[in-house]
């Protein structure tokens, strides 16, 4: 079955310092990975993704994340944290075996991230 | 300006009255999906529609309906509201263009209460 983790719901960090907000994944086919991002009393964001090619995917506001086949893991990064990085972050993914759930799109629980200054 | 709207954007209501929110998209967008969004659970896919007239059920479709007779518009349909209906519901939209790999722009939300 097709799910997604993010093993934890928070994540401080110093400003400055780098962060990961971790994201696991279980599909039957190839996997489609995607970040967004949610700020207080806001849809969410799109940050970036992952479709096939290179394993670090480079994204907005200097964010990046790593696909690891192996370890069926697509961790979110960033070298220095900013405190306006703080935010609700999810991981979702699409399964493109085209089978039963062709076009269903799975979200983790979400991770939030505080920077303090 | 490219967007997805969501009307109204906070709603309180009353068990068993019926109720729509409406989403609409202004970026031609074949794909379009209803979330809600619970504390500790993340987004759950509700109902979601590849094209007009073409819908399917994600993962808690039970007590909604939804509708797709326009490309823009996708309208969430509770019929018989409950309280365990009371949630933060988004509405997202994304080009198919024959792939599934096009990320989501999502509305502002919709809180509803359902008492």
């Amino acid at each position: 079955a097709q799910s997604v983790a993010q093993p934890e719901d928070q994540v401080n960090v110093a400003e400055g310092n780098p962060l990961t907000v971790k994201c696991t994944y279980s599909v039957s086919g190839n996997p489609y990975l995607f970040w967004y991002v949610q700020y207080p009393n806001r849809g969410l964001q799109f940050l970036l993704k992952y479709i096939t090619g290179d394993n670090l995917v480079k994204g907005s506001y200097g964010f990046e994340a790593e696909f690891n086949k192996s370890q069926t893991s697509f961790h979110l990064k960033k070298p220095s944290a900013l405190v306006s990085d703080s935010a609700l972050y999810f991981c979702a993914v699409r399964d493109d075996d085209r089978g039963s759930t062709l076009g269903r799109l799975y979200f983790g629980r979400g991770t939030q991230l505080t920077v303090w200054p | 300006e490219a967007q997805v709207t969501q009307n109204p954007r906070y709603l309180i209501t009353v068990t068993g009255k019926k109720l729509t929110v409406t989403c609409s998209q202004n970026m031609n967008h074949e794909y379009m999906s209803w979330y809600r969004q619970d504390p500790g659970l993340g987004l759950r896919q509700i109902y979601y529609s590849m094209n007009v007239e073409v819908t399917d059920k994600g993962d808690v479709p039970e007590g909604y309906k939804v509708s797709r007779k326009e490309k823009r518009n996708f309208p969430l349909i509770l019929e018989s509201p409950s309280p365990n209906q009371t949630s933060l519901y988004f509405c997202a939209s994304s080009y198919l263009r024959g792939k599934l790999n096009n990320e989501q722009f999502f509305g502002p939300g919709t809180r509803l209460t359902v008492l």
